[in-house]
């Protein structure tokens, strides 16, 4: 139990377009999930929190009109990173949190975003 | 705000114990947890403290000391598989979100 997808799990894009990257539960209902970015050999950062029904929250120093993200029900959301740029290549991590193992967050696979 | 300390790399050799340190600061701490990612894969959860002392699960424990604000992470009988970046993370009461440390790259050699 406690799977989540994300799709694609890798991108390709140009400069100046928009990708959509989709981040699902697929054997629970996820109360929240999260949306981060992890560059190579590095940390993950926290960019959103995203509550079904409810606008996300964005951490300090992401740009909520870049990084849309929409969470219309308790087991999808999904990211949209608008007019990439080469310095928004990077990996994207969804999680989910909800069922019974609260502390816990399940990660989805990740989209390795390359844009040229 | 929030930051959380790991060594950068740390290497052994299959069969060892290796211990995985983590210092924290952060405002209204709630747990302490540990993720192991292989390389371009996905986090997967190690275990969680919210209290003192040490948690066991096979091979791997995890200890946290609220006063010190600090945990670890202890691997034991190491193999080749357990190679990968190790991250504590820590949440915070009034929020759901895990703010992540540095990571640690364990390297596991024969």
């Amino acid at each position: 139990g406690a799977v989540v997808s994300q799709h694609p799990s890798r991108v390709i894009c140009k400069s100046g377009t928009s990708v959509k990257i989709e981040c699902r539960s697929l054997d629970f209902q996820a109360t929240t999930m999260f949306w981060y970015r992890q560059f190579p050999k590095q940390s993950l950062m926290l960019m959103a929190t995203s509550n079904e029904g409810s606008k996300a929250t964005y951490e300090q120093g992401v740009e909520k009109d870049k990084f849309l993200i929409n969470h219309a029900s308790l087991t999808l959301s999904t990211l949209t990173v608008t007019s990439a740029h080469p310095e928004d290549s990077s990996f994207y991590i969804c999680s989910a949190r909800g069922g019974l193992s609260y502390n816990e967050q399940f990660f989805g696979p990740g989209t390795r975003l390359t844009v040229l | 705000g929030q930051s959380l300390e790991q060594p950068s790399e740390v290497t052994a050799v299959e069969g060892a114990i290796v211990q995985i340190n983590c210092t924290y600061q952060t405002s209204g701490f709630y747990g302490l947890s540990w993720y192991q990612q292989h390389d371009g894969g996905a986090p997967t959860f190690l275990s969680y403290n919210a209290l003192d002392g040490l948690e066991e699960t096979g091979r791997f424990s995890s200890f946290l000391s609220r006063s010190d604000s600090y945990g670890y992470l202890l691997l034991q009988e190491l193999q080749m598989k357990d190679s990968a970046s190790y991250f504590c993370a820590v949440s915070s009461h009034n929020t759901d979100k895990l703010i992540f440390g540095t990571g640690t790259r364990l390297q596991v050699f024969p």
